[in-house]
């Protein structure tokens, strides 16, 4: 079974601050890591992924992510936000061999950006 | 493109009531998935098409729940006999592919509130 653990519920941050959101992740079996953003009343929105490679990841809105095998973590990161991030951002996995793909989300992360 | 919709976007059911809650994916994709968000939490898997085939519904909390996607676009969750834990909301999501890495495509979701 697969587990993710978003470690911080809220991150509050001003304008053009830098920012990270922190995943962490519980697998028995390899997995594909996932970033999803939701703005308000909508649905979710894949920022990035990772399959394989490079274990730094660029996604849309200038977001990243760098998988950490050791740590089992996917943090996102962007090195200056902008008001219009101000959203709920979930971390997911899937079972690389489970032959479709069933994601397992963390609760969220809801980031406040202040100007 | 259209992307993936949800009807009714919300819905109020008294307790007993039977609801159904429809999914209009993107055309051509062959994936369907189901997930419950309860408030201040992330999406939880419910069930997985593969064209017509239900291939997955482990994540269904009881019988009273039962989903179908007939001709393989139009998806339809039902929920019998509503209670107040139902209160969430539901997402749709579709996939062009049926593989492990695929971006999945969300709909905006229907909130349901039990009362």
């Amino acid at each position: 079974a697969q587990s993710v653990t978003q470690l911080d519920s809220q991150v509050p941050v001003f304008e053009e601050a830098p920012v990270e959101l922190r995943c962490n992740y519980s697998s028995s079996v390899s997995v594909y890591l996932f970033w999803y953003v939701q703005y308000p009343n909508q649905g979710l929105q894949l920022l990035l992924k990772y399959l394989s490679g490079s274990t730094l990841v660029k996604g849309i809105n200038g977001f990243e992510a760098e998988f950490n095998k050791s740590q089992t973590s996917f943090h996102l990161r962007k090195p200056s936000v902008h008001i219009s991030d101000t959203a709920e951002y979930f971390c997911a996995v899937n079972n690389i061999s489970g032959g479709y793909n069933k994601l397992i989300f963390g609760a969220g992360t809801r980031l406040a950006v202040h100007p | 493109g259209a992307g993936v919709s949800q009807s009714p976007r919300y819905k109020v059911a008294k307790r007993g009531q039977d609801v159904a809650l429809r999914c209009d994916p993107i055309s051509g994709h062959v994936s369907l998935f189901w997930y419950q968000q309860a408030l201040g939490q992330g999406p939880e898997f419910l069930t997985y098409f593969q064209n017509e085939a239900q291939l997955d519904k482990s994540g269904l909390p009881s019988d009273r729940f039962f989903a179908e996607r007939p001709e393989g676009s139009v998806s339809t969750l039902k929920i019998q006999r509503t209670q107040q834990e139902d209160s969430a909301v539901y997402l749709c999501a579709s996939s062009q592919t049926s593989g492990t890495s695929g971006e999945q495509y969300f709909g905006p979701g229907t909130r349901l509130t039990v009362t």
